[in-house]
């Protein structure tokens, strides 16, 4: 059975620090990984989408990478910014199952 | 394009009641997920659907089913509420009958509370 970890729950950090998030999963065997943002009370935002071939992907301050034979995926968020506050979860798929973690709850403080 | 549409966003319901909730896709998208996130339990895969057709289900119990029309709109209904059912419910759409394998666009989620 697949299991994603995330590692810290929580972090806060000023602003225009370079931060890392961390995802890990027990079964390589996935199709992908995606990383969302979830504000207070609403539904996820899909920030990145790397398939299980690629090893990284990058969308203007974000770049996820992913090391399939290790279980791991980071989330690197460069010169934050109050406005990326948010929680962060990432799931990983295999046919027809998506599986998440518990998600990073990120602050930037001004 | 018109993001995944879910209604009503908050819905407040006493125990033993039942309640269903709605998912339109994103147009062009023909597999929607569901997804029940607590803050004990996080997210929770309850079922997906395909074409009309239940593709997978999660650890749910009976009480929770679903459905989905040939425009692909998805209706999920929760009988005989209790309180544990309180939670943001969240519906996934993507154009694959494989979900697993592309992105996939949730929807901003109906906040059930069970009094």
């Amino acid at each position: 059975k697949q299991e994603v970890t995330q590692i810290p729950a929580a972090l806060s950090v000023p602003e225009g620090e370079n931060l890392v998030l961390n995802c890990s999963f027990t079964d390589s065997a996935i199709y992908n990984l995606q990383w969302f943002r979830q504000d207070p009370g609403k539904g996820l935002t899909s920030l990145l989408l790397i398939q299980s071939s690629q090893r990284e992907q990058t969308s203007g301050r974000l770049n996820a990478s992913l090391d399939k034979s290790s279980g791991r995926s980071t989330l690197y968020i460069a010169a934050s910014q109050p406005g990326d506050s948010a929680t962060y979860l990432c799931a990983v798929s295999r046919v027809n199952d998506m599986r998440f973690g518990a998600g990073t709850r990120l602050t930037v403080k001004p | 394009k018109a993001g995944v549409t879910q209604t009503p966003r908050y819905l407040i319901k006493t125990r033993g009641q039942q309640v269903t909730l709605s998912c339109s896709p994103i147009s062009g998208h023909r597999s929607v997920s569901w997804y029940q996130q607590t803050p004990g339990q996080g997210l929770q895969f309850l079922f997906e659907y395909f074409s009309e057709t239940q593709r997978n289900k999660g650890n749910f119990p009976g009480r929770f089913s679903g459905r989905q029309f040939s425009n692909s709109r998805s209706e999920m209904n929760v009988s005989t509420l209790e309180l544990g059912d309180s939670a943001l419910y969240l519906c996934a759409s993507s154009w694959s009958p494989t979900s697993g394998s592309v992105e996939q666009y949730f929807g901003p989620g109906t906040r059930l509370t069970v009094t």
